[in-house]
């Protein structure tokens, strides 16, 4: 079955930049996509990107994808402190309902 | 923007008793979706709906849940005969036609059985 990992925690200092990564084990992903949830709120789609694009750009975030080796990152450029949040990968797979099977999700720290 | 809407934000019921989570979807989806994520867990697919019928349920979702459309803005979702374990975030989520549209989720409901 297919399954989804992330680092649990990510810390950096305001202004550098963020890079959450994110493996995933099902070759047949479709749609890769990376949620936002601030704490008491729900999730909020940030991006997504289709599985035969390789980079997708967004204002601040770029999401990479690494088809051979299943690895799906987001990076956050100049990262502010509202940029605190958990970051949840998730993927839906071709052939499938589209339902997304979630990481467990990365908490993003942002320290001055 | 247009948003998924839950109520309520937080809710505290007895074990054995049931419950009823509400959500107003965004207005022109035609997919809704219930999920759950357990404190410290992953976000985990309960079922979605299209069409006022259930498309697609998790092995989760066994004859304790039901959902229901009961009119043009509202879906909810049951839970009977609650156990501590069923203490999670509940989350509804939308999406446009098409079953590879992005859905967007709401805030979600605190469900805490004691």
């Amino acid at each position: 079955g297919e399954d989804v990992e992330q680092s649990l925690f990510l810390s950096v200092r305001e202004g550098d930049s963020s890079v959450i990564n994110c493996t995933y084990t099902d070759s047949s992903s479709t749609y890769l996509y990376w949620y936002k949830q601030e704490p008491g709120a729900g999730l909020q789609l940030l991006t997504y990107i289709f599985s035969n694009m390789d980079m997708k750009q967004d204002q601040r975030l770029t999401v990479l994808l690494n088809k051979k080796d299943k690895h799906l990152s987001l990076r956050i450029a100049d990262t502010q402190t509202g940029d605190s949040a958990i970051y949840f990968c998730a993927e839906t797979l071709s052939g499938g309902s589209y339902i997304p099977t979630f990481g467990r999700g990365t908490s993003l720290i942002v320290h001055p | 923007e247009p948003e998924v809407t839950q109520t309520p934000s937080h809710q505290v019921t007895q074990m054995g008793q049931e419950v009823i989570l509400r959500c107003v979807p965004i207005s022109n989806h035609l997919y809704f979706y219930w999920y759950r994520q357990i404190l410290g867990q992953k976000v985990e697919f309960l079922v979605s709906f299209y069409n006022n019928e259930i498309s697609e349920k998790s092995e989760i979702f066994d004859d304790q849940f039901s959902v229901e459309r009961p009119d043009g803005s509202n879906f909810t979702l049951k839970i009977r005969s609650t156990k501590l374990e069923d203490s999670a975030m509940y989350f509804c989520a939308s999406s446009e036609e098409g079953a590879d549209q992005p859905q967007h989720f709401g805030d979600g409901t605190r469900l805490s059985i004691l």
